[in-house]
């Protein structure tokens, strides 16, 4: 399997302009995570999807971020507009049933943003 | 407030050096302790998940041990390759919390 494949791997942008980061999970996963890691707070949860269905957002930073999953192979997270305190590297990542007892999740190689 | 807790921060080991690495929790209702290693510019890797008290786990040269209150990471006699990041989470629901990891370096 190919795993989680996110692009772009990095991305530098300007203060104030629009950021689309994607994720194309593993096949018949049902479950899609995107997570925030940052040296000072670590990884951090902004949101998770079931069944392409939105199901906890409360981790997303501010209404300045927005996630997608329009079919089961794809998820956006938008930034709109960006400033430089989002910058960080922002991990997809996906698994059968959740975190149920005998599953796991698997991450992406991650999103380096960088908002100069 | 749910908190994972992982100690110490960095750690320089020896080739051959054992040591352990700590990482505590406070959640209600455990129901799973996950470990990850996280290589440079990579995303995390899954290792072992743990779900009582008591239990362990071995893969290579790392052993996971879980108790009430926290869960060791010992590293025996470890080679350079084993430098990385290491992440322990503990399971909330559908998700997982994440302390801010170890990192370890380990020298020839």
């Amino acid at each position: 399997d190919a795993g989680v494949i996110q692009s772009p791997r990095h991305e530098v942008t300007e203060m104030g302009q629009e950021v689309t980061l994607r994720c194309k999970p593993i096949s018949g996963h049902d479950y899609l995570f995107w997570y925030r890691q940052t040296m000072m707070r670590g990884l951090e949860l902004l949101i998770y999807f079931n069944n392409n269905v939105p199901i906890d957002d409360s981790g997303m930073p501010e209404d300045r971020f927005s996630a997608k999953m329009p079919n089961a192979s794809f998820s956006t997270l938008k930034i709109q507009p960006s400033e430089p305190r989002d910058s960080a590297v922002y991990f997809c990542a996906s698994s059968l049933a959740g975190t149920s007892v005998g599953n796991t999740i698997y991450f992406g190689e991650g999103s380096w943003l960088t908002v100069v | 407030e749910d908190q994972v807790t992982q100690s110490p921060e960095a750690l320089r080991l020896q080739e051959g050096e054992s040591s352990s690495l700590n990482c505590s929790y406070t959640v209600s209702g455990l129901r799973g302790l996950f470990w990850y290693r996280q290589d440079p510019g990579k995303g995390p890797e899954f290792l072992f998940t743990l779900y009582s008290a008591g239990e362990e786990k071995e893969k290579e040269r790392l052993k996971a041990t879980l108790t009430k209150k926290e869960s060791f990471l010992h590293i025996t006699a470890p080679k350079p390759e084993d430098s990385a990041t290491y992440l322990c989470a503990v399971r909330k629901g559908d998700k997982l919390i994440f302390g801010t990891g170890t990192r370890l370096q380990v020298f020839p």
